[in-house]
């Protein structure tokens, strides 16, 4: 089993909904946790790090459920600007380790 | 602006032929990070410094090499010992080790 674990998509969805994807991970004791965004052959830049009480930037909201050791990333109202790869990134043993990634289309 | 630079962009290594990647940090970071990207992977771990004059191997780094001499600077040599070495290649530095990261743009390494 791969320490972190992503749906790699696509994700089609037309502009406007919303959509939700999850990250699994198989280290319990893991103790942060962190949403990427890549855009294609582009570098991965922090969307948002992710917090055990759930936090929200404006159309996105990041969640932590440790029982199930998943984190989850909705996006509302979504854009065509939104399309990309979202990296699921866990800090296991103070490394970062890296899902593959979840690819997300959003169409007109 | 603080920010982190890669060079080359592009380069293309024929074989046999060492390469080095640049990668300097303006940011005062202590950590600094050598990833490689390959198509439906996640990033994997090459090299990581905390600190000047130290450094780790990660999860892949037989043939390649590093130096921190500097706390700015973090060169990556990719050795005519690494069999696969068409990649992107991305470093990335932080604050400590597991805060979030700033990447740079990325250097795709192509063998001719």
């Amino acid at each position: 089993r791969k320490e972190v674990e992503q749906d790699p998509g696509p994700f089609n969805v037309p502009e406007g909904a919303t959509v939700a994807f999850n990250c699994t991970y198989s280290n319990s004791a893991s103790q942060s946790f962190f949403w990427y965004r890549q855009d294609c052959r582009k570098e991965p830049k922090l969307l948002m790090s992710v917090y055990s009480s759930g936090n929200e930037d404006g159309r996105f909201t990041a969640q932590l459920n440790r029982a199930s050791q998943y984190i989850s990333l909705l996006i509302r109202d979504s854009k065509l600007s939104d399309s990309a790869t979202y990296l699921c990134v866990v800090n296991s043993n103070y490394q970062l380790i890296w899902g593959a990634g979840t690819k997300l289309i959003i169409k007109p | 602006d603080g920010g982190i630079t890669q060079s080359p962009k592009y380069l293309f290594r024929k074989e046999g032929q060492n390469v080095t990647l640049s990668c300097e940090q303006n940011l005062n970071h202590d950590a600094m990070y050598w990833y490689r990207q390959d198509p439906g992977q996640g990033l994997r771990l090459i090299y990581y410094s905390q600190i000047v004059n130290d450094f780790q191997k990660g999860d892949i780094a037989e043939g390649y090499s590093v130096s921190r001499e500097k706390k700015e600077s973090f060169p990556l040599t990719v050795t005519s010992a690494q069999k696969n070495p068409t990649a992107f290649y991305l470093c990335a530095s932080s604050m400590g080790q597991g805060d979030g990261y700033t990447f740079g743009s990325g250097t795709r390494l192509t063998v001719v």
